[in-house]
């Protein structure tokens, strides 16, 4: 069974500094992928970050980076010098080659900007 | 234009009634997508489609119907709406590969009353 835990409901960081979100995940299949979203108050879903699990080196994307530890199954994204326009909801999501492409997400983590 | 148009965008409708959420992508991707998010649930799979010709259930299907129109197109019915389908519902498609992007449609908020 695939799954992808993200055990913090909501985090607060000041603005300019940085912040990690957490995620764990469980697959037995050796091919997969893992995702970052944020989702604004809006409602769409915007994809931010991506890893996948061959990659020797963690993704990263501007002000985002995807802190990769396989052995301990997780994929923390990393967000340096938070902006107040970061606030919003952040899910972490996992495609696993055995599953055909649909995506296993978390619960999100709101997160939540101040200045 | 987006690569994933869902229309309506907002929608309140009765319980009991029928209602379509209509789904439409430019990508060019075989692999559509229709998940549901509900507060602190993250978004659950309750259908999806490889191609025309191929429909599948995900974790929460009952309830609902899809159909796969086009390659371009996947829409997604409540025979008949209850309240405990009120939620955001999104479409999206995918490539083939486990790293593949997707591209999500800007959402359908539903409310039955």
């Amino acid at each position: 069974a695939q799954k992808i835990t993200q055990t913090q409901p909501g985090m607060f960081v000041q603005e300019k500094e940085a912040v990690t979100l957490d995620c764990t995940y469980d697959t037995s299949d050796p091919s997969y992928g893992l995702f970052w979203y944020k989702q604004p108050s809006s409602g769409e879903m915007i994809f931010l970050i991506y890893q996948g699990s061959y990659d020797q080196q963690n993704a990263t994307e501007g002000r985002y980076s995807l802190n990769f530890q396989k052995a301990r199954k997780s994929a923390n994204l990393v967000i340096s010098a938070s902006q107040l326009g970061d606030s919003a909801m952040y899910f972490c999501a996992m495609r696993v080659r055995s599953t055909l492409g649909r995506l296993y997400f978390g619960r999100g983590t709101q997160l939540t900007v101040w200045p | 234009d987006a690569d994933v148009t869902q229309t309506p965008r907002n929608r309140i409708t009765k319980t009991g009634k029928r209602i379509m959420l209509e789904c439409s992508q430019t990508k060019g991707h075989d692999r559509m997508y229709w998940y549901r998010q509900d507060p602190g649930l993250g978004l659950r799979l309750i259908y999806y489609s490889f191609d025309v010709k191929d429909i599948n259930k995900g974790e929460i299907s009952d309830g609902y119907s899809v159909s796969r129109q086009a390659q371009a197109k996947f829409s997604l019915s409540l025979e008949s709406a209850i309240p405990n389908q009120t939620a955001l519902y999104f479409c999206a498609t995918t490539g083939r590969g486990v790293t593949s992007e997707a591209f999500f449609g800007q959402g359908t908020r539903l409310t039955v009353v």
